[in-house]
């Protein structure tokens, strides 16, 4: 069964060093988002990306971070100077279609900042 | 906005009880979607179920099955003759039509444990 494909599964990088999460979506599917969840707190949605472009963002995804598919496969959040309140698990996600479909998840990277 | 509210923090059970965890949402779309989410303590999200704004036709799956009331703006979901496995956190979620695609709104999520 496709997957969406996270790595790594665990981050621990200093205070103020930039991270790379990577994900690879399932293959046929043309939307993708990250979504945050802070330990012990609801998963938020970060930004979605179709077409080779951002399509809506929150309040949380700042000039701090970016996305990018570098090319046919991958799908990376960048955080360019990271903060310990971005401690989290990232989850990245993908659909086929953006009305009357679900989004499957990868099994989400944890991201510690120390 | 939307908002979605899970009410129920923690819910602890024994093996083979029925379970309903309730979930309340806010929206002005009209057209919207319902999601369940289950977070097993591995971490993952798994999807369990989507519905639609214009089909209230509740469903069953297995042990699992949704009650989905327009009118007082609730999806529950009710899991029958729990199982140790079923212990999980799960999530409630909501998205309108955006161009944006599955952009979901989530609940804080609902603690479940069984117990044997």
């Amino acid at each position: 069964e496709p997957e969406v494909t996270q790595t790594p599964s665990h981050q621990v990088t200093q205070m103020g060093q930039e991270v790379i999460l990577r994900c690879v979506p399932i293959s046929n599917h043309l939307y993708f988002y990250w979504y945050r969840q802070i330990l012990g707190q609801k998963v938020e949605f970060l930004v979605s990306f179709y077409n080779n472009e951002i399509s809506e963002k929150s309040e949380i995804f700042d000039d701090q971070f970016s996305v990018e598919r570098p090319d046919g496969s991958n799908f990376t959040l960048k955080i360019r100077s990271t903060k310990l309140e971005d401690s989290a698990m990232y989850f990245c996600a993908s659909s086929a279609s953006s009305v009357n479909t679900e989004a499957f998840f990868g099994q989400g990277t944890r991201l510690t900042v120390v | 906005a939307q908002k979605v509210t899970q009410a129920q923090t923690e819910i602890s059970v024994v093996e083979k009880e029925d379970v309903t965890l309730d979930c309340v949402y806010e929206t002005r779309d009209t057209t919207y979607y319902l999601f369940w989410y289950k977070q097993p303590p591995s971490g993952e999200l798994v999807f369990l179920i989507r519905r639609n704004s214009f089909d209230e036709q509740n469903e069953i799956s297995g042990r699992y099955s949704w009650n989905f009331q327009k009118s007082t703006s609730s999806f529950n979901f009710t899991i029958t003759a729990s199982q140790v496995v079923d212990s999980a956190v799960y999530f409630c979620a909501l998205s309108v039509h955006y161009n944006a695609g599955n952009m979901l709104t989530f609940g804080g999520g609902t603690r479940l444990m069984v117990k044997p």
